[in-house]
């Protein structure tokens, strides 16, 4: 059973326009939510993250907006830049229980047409 | 400071064997989780290692299992190997992961076929 989700499983943007990616989750337990890139024959790399006492966190161009009642969040990437090509995704933990694994979504591949 | 590094990078086995992939993590980090990607599912935890002892583990059957050294070196095992374990293994390290919101470090994986 898939707790976290991202439903699009591609994205094309204009260089310089607005990327947003999204992601569901099921688990209310959740309460730490993360960002991660990956490019080809490359592991994950850690972008943003945010937690649930939050509903937004700022780093660069990079905003995750958190709506919890929703179970939804969103990455914004402002403006996009063709290195920003690759797959997303988002990756959600239960931050108190000591129990580390992070469940991830299936991936959004971004492209960003210069 | 060097990333985590994974061994071998690809390996081609054939269903029936076993596989034993390695993974060294970031120096000082003392926690090493694994985890299995494929095209359907995305990335899935296997299981955690923390001191040398299982701390955590996913939702897959015994045929998978690994171990920690008192460097934090981790290995994982698969035994008879399946066509549906084909698939890219990820170790992600991070320096203590008590609260989850240490970051998890990846390293690049193994791409493991299975014919």
């Amino acid at each position: 059973d898939q707790q976290v989700k991202q439903n699009s499983p591609s994205l094309s943007v204009q260089e310089g326009r607005i990327s947003i990616l999204n992601c569901d989750y099921t688990n209310s337990m959740f309460d730490y939510f993360l960002w991660y890139k990956k490019y080809p024959a490359e592991g994950p790399t850690f972008l943003i993250s945010i937690s649930s006492i939050k509903d937004k966190n700022e780093d660069g161009r990079f905003t995750v907006f958190l709506n919890k009642s929703a179970k939804h969040l969103s990455l914004h990437i402002v403006p996009s830049q063709p290195g920003d090509s690759a797959v997303y995704f988002c990756a959600a933990s239960v931050a108190g229980t000591g129990a580390n694994n992070l469940f991830f979504g299936t991936g959004t591949r971004l492209t960003v047409i210069p | 400071k060097a990333g985590v590094t994974q061994t071998p990078r690809y390996l081609i086995k054939t269903r029936g064997q076993q596989v034993t992939l390695s993974c060294s993590p970031i120096s000082g980090h003392r926690s090493v989780s694994w985890y299995q990607q494929t095209p359907g599912q995305g990335l899935q935890f296997l299981f955690e290692y923390f001191s040398e002892t299982q701390r955590n583990k996913g939702n897959f059957p015994g045929r998978f299992s690994g171990r920690q050294f008192s460097n934090s070196r981790s290995e994982m095992n698969v035994s008879t190997l399946e066509l549906g374990d084909s698939a890219l293994y990820l170790c992600a390290s991070s320096f203590f992961l008590q609260r989850s919101t240490d970051t998890q470090y990846f390293g690049p994986g193994t791409r493991l076929t299975v014919l």
